[in-house]
């Protein structure tokens, strides 16, 4: 079954302990990218991967990192997490090409920072 | 990309059709429009997209004005399942570009028993 998974899909932690929320694609899609989702603000993309090794910002980086290695895998690393990261996050991946593609979302993840 | 204006809400009954509307009226001619839908903090789905003709497909149909500067999307029997916010989204299309999906709030759809 093609789809875009995500681990952990809840997590609490403590300020300032490093994570990482894994992304996977079984679909063999170029682009894969992560959002965040705040109520009242709703989906705003962190960053974004057009391949392996090609990566870049998109609208709210500060705070994260992010590595594409591989083609089906995009982490999310947070080195430093502070409680206004808490949010839900979305990976999606997508074909490249025009078009755009329509872009295929993970389950989510909740991350809590206390 | 166009700035897109959807109602906050809508309710329909069971079995009957789903008529979304959105305006984009300062889409330009490169410009695609697309559906997506979000049920309760689940990952967005991707529904239908169109450029200028009507597009259909196993979950919905897309209606786009002549001029282009509004849009419905049809659910034709629509169920409970798809009591979820719709998001209407045009894309520019540029070589290279960041494929960022820009939401905005969406409309609420409520599919009443």
């Amino acid at each position: 079954e093609a789809q875009v998974t995500q681990n952990p899909r809840y997590l609490i932690t403590v300020t300032g302990k490093k994570l990482t929320v894994t992304c996977s694609q079984n679909m063999n899609h170029e682009y894969m990218s992560w959002y965040r989702q705040d109520p009242g603000l709703g989906l705003r993309q962190i960053y974004y991967s057009m391949n392996v090794e090609v990566t870049d910002k998109g609208d709210v980086p500060e705070g994260y990192k992010v590595s594409r290695k591989e083609k089906r895998n995009f982490p999310l690393i947070l080195e430093s997490p502070s409680p206004n990261q808490t949010s839900l996050y979305f990976c999606a991946s997508s074909l490249w090409g025009e078009p755009p593609y329509e872009q295929y979302f993970g389950p989510g993840t909740r991350l809590t920072v206390t | 990309d166009a700035k897109t204006t959807q109602p906050t809400s809508m309710d329909c009954a069971e079995g009957r059709a789903a008529n979304l509307p959105c305006n984009h009226s300062t889409i330009s001619g490169n410009e695609y429009v697309y559906w997506y839908r979000q049920i309760h903090s689940q990952g967005p789905q991707y529904i239908i997209h169109g450029l200028k003709n009507n597009e259909t497909n196993e979950m919905a149909s897309l209606i786009i004005t002549e001029d282009r500067k509004s849009s419905t999307l049809i659910l034709p029997h629509a169920t409970l399942r798809d009591t979820a916010v719709y998001y209407c989204i045009v894309r520019v299309i540029r070589g290279g570009s960041n494929y960022k999906l820009t939401f905005g709030k969406g409309t609420l759809l409520t599919v009443n028993p």
